[in-house]
């Protein structure tokens, strides 16, 4: 099987402080990974794309100096939500695509964070 | 740009009965093709994937979904529901030029009842 973990899967922070969240691939490497919000009962959207080695690319209307994306390895990408604010709490998920030739065809998703800044 | 519509928001359904859930894309090229299911407060499961060839897509769970160029359509079907069921169900869409990187429809809350 192919495993992505993310770490933590909740987390309560206090406002202004900063939050980092990890998306790992555990059994194969990933050049590219994805970050997702979901915000309840909403639908996920796509907030950026992660890439090793590279800076990431930001969707429209995401802000970057926000949401700070480290991708330091083939195997690990981090989200920091940096000056948390209540309208940041939701639900991130990552997603890991696999580097060709792996035999594998598809981005697998991480078990997602629920984040809720007070 | 590729786009998503899942046109039902909500769908009831009596346990044992069919259920079939709609996903309509845009996309110039043939895309890809998936179904995610999610319980309340997890991550996504996977119940199957569509990239080319057999245009009738077999999953898990019992799941099966039916490819349909000319409708622009991908809807996912099962014969009959069990109530663990339940959950909201994501067509998504990817595309050749950035596979993995996804566009999902707003969701489908399957109901189920005795």
């Amino acid at each position: 099987g192919a495993v992505v973990s993310q770490h933590p899967s909740r987390v309560i922070c206090k406002s202004g402080t900063s939050v980092k969240i990890e998306c790992r691939s555990l059994d194969f490497q990933a050049t590219t990974m994805f970050w997702y919000r979901q915000f309840p009962k909403q639908s996920l959207m796509l907030m950026a794309t992660s890439n090793e080695g590279s800076k990431a690319t930001y969707e429209q209307g995401v802000e970057k100096d926000k949401f700070l994306i480290n991708h330091a390895s083939l195997t690990l990408s981090t989200l920091t939500v940096t000056s948390a604010h209540p309208e940041d709490s939701s639900f991130y998920i990552c997603s890991a695509r696999p580097t060709p030739g792996q035999g594998k065809s598809e981005a697998f998703f991480g078990q997602g964070t629920r984040l809720t800044v007070v | 740009a590729q786009s998503v519509t899942q046109p039902d928001i909500h769908i009831t359904v009596s346990e044992g009965a069919s259920l079939e859930l709609r996903c309509n894309y845009s996309y110039g090229a043939t895309p890809y093709l998936f179904w995610y299911v999610q319980s309340p407060g997890q991550g996504l499961q996977l119940l199957l994937k569509y990239f080319s060839g057999d245009t009738l897509v077999q999953g898990i769970k019992g799941f099966e979904a039916e490819f349909k160029r000319s409708q622009s359509s991908f809807n996912l079907r099962k014969p009959s529901v069990h109530w663990s069921d339940a959950a909201e169900y994501f067509c998504a869409v990817g595309t050749t030029d950035s596979w993995g990187k996804l566009q999902f429809g707003a969701g489908t809350q399957v109901v189920v009842t005795p």
